[in-house]
């Protein structure tokens, strides 16, 4: 089945700074990424998704880029704020059998933004 | 908010019983899925339903199994409890397909005592 590793599994960094998630995935029939944002104690939220036909979709700070030739994915934020802090996991479409797909998430990235 | 909801929020139970988690999807889709979220396994697919019927399955126990009503909200069951089950358990819809955005419910934490 599907596998995705996701790194690191901690990041800290001062506020303004950047920081980058990587995964990588090992379907290559894979065809939607979505990065999700989970604060302590809350609901997983959609952040940002690409599909495999662009290579890198932007939404204001956040952006994510997509090597399907690599097969690996990646989530940048650009000048990171406290609010960002929170576990962001990475995940991908897999098939599971027939035309069914289902998600398989990373073990998730726990992101602290220091003041 | 996401539009989803689900119930109960909490619940508390004994090994070897049973319980039900509900969700309701969003006005206007179809496909609900089941996530189980512990702290050792990380989030995990448990099974899909799209419009009434299952669609694709994940990790799954046998003891455990779902359908989708007719009004397209959802139930969980959980039977044969064990301590290792205890964890949030997120429902999320969409649209149609996986391809669509999922839109995850506040979850349900479920503790096994």
């Amino acid at each position: 089945g599907e596998n995705v590793e996701q790194h690191p599994s901690t990041l800290s960094v001062q506020e303004g700074d950047s920081a980058v998630i990587k995964c990588t995935y090992s379907d290559s029939a894979s065809n939607y990424f979505p990065w999700y944002k989970q604060e302590l104690g809350k609901r997983p939220q959609l952040i940002i998704d690409i599909r495999s036909n662009v290579g890198e979709k932007k939404d204001q700070r956040i952006a994510v880029t997509l090597n399907k030739t690599a097969k690996h994915f990646s989530l940048h934020i650009t000048e990171t704020q406290p609010e960002d802090s929170a576990v962001y996991f990475c995940a991908s479409s897999s098939n599971s059998g027939g035309s069914n797909y289902k998600l398989t998430f990373g073990k998730g990235t726990l992101l602290t933004v220091n003041p | 908010d996401s539009g989803v909801t689900q119930t109960p929020k909490h619940l508390i139970t004994a090994t070897g019983q049973r319980v039900t988690l509900r969700c309701s999807p969003r006005s206007g889709d179809l496909s609900v899925y089941w996530y189980q979220q512990s702290l050792d396994q990380g989030l995990q697919f448990l099974i899909q339903y799209y419009n009434g019927e299952e669609r694709a399955k994940g990790n799954i126990l046998e003891r455990f199994s779902a359908q989708q009503f007719p009004d397209l909200h959802s139930e969980l069951n959980l039977s044969s409890l064990e301590l290792g089950d205890s964890a949030l358990y997120f429902c999320a819809s969409s649209l149609r397909t996986l391809a669509d955005t999922q839109y995850f419910g506040p979850g349900t934490r479920l503790t096994v005592l």
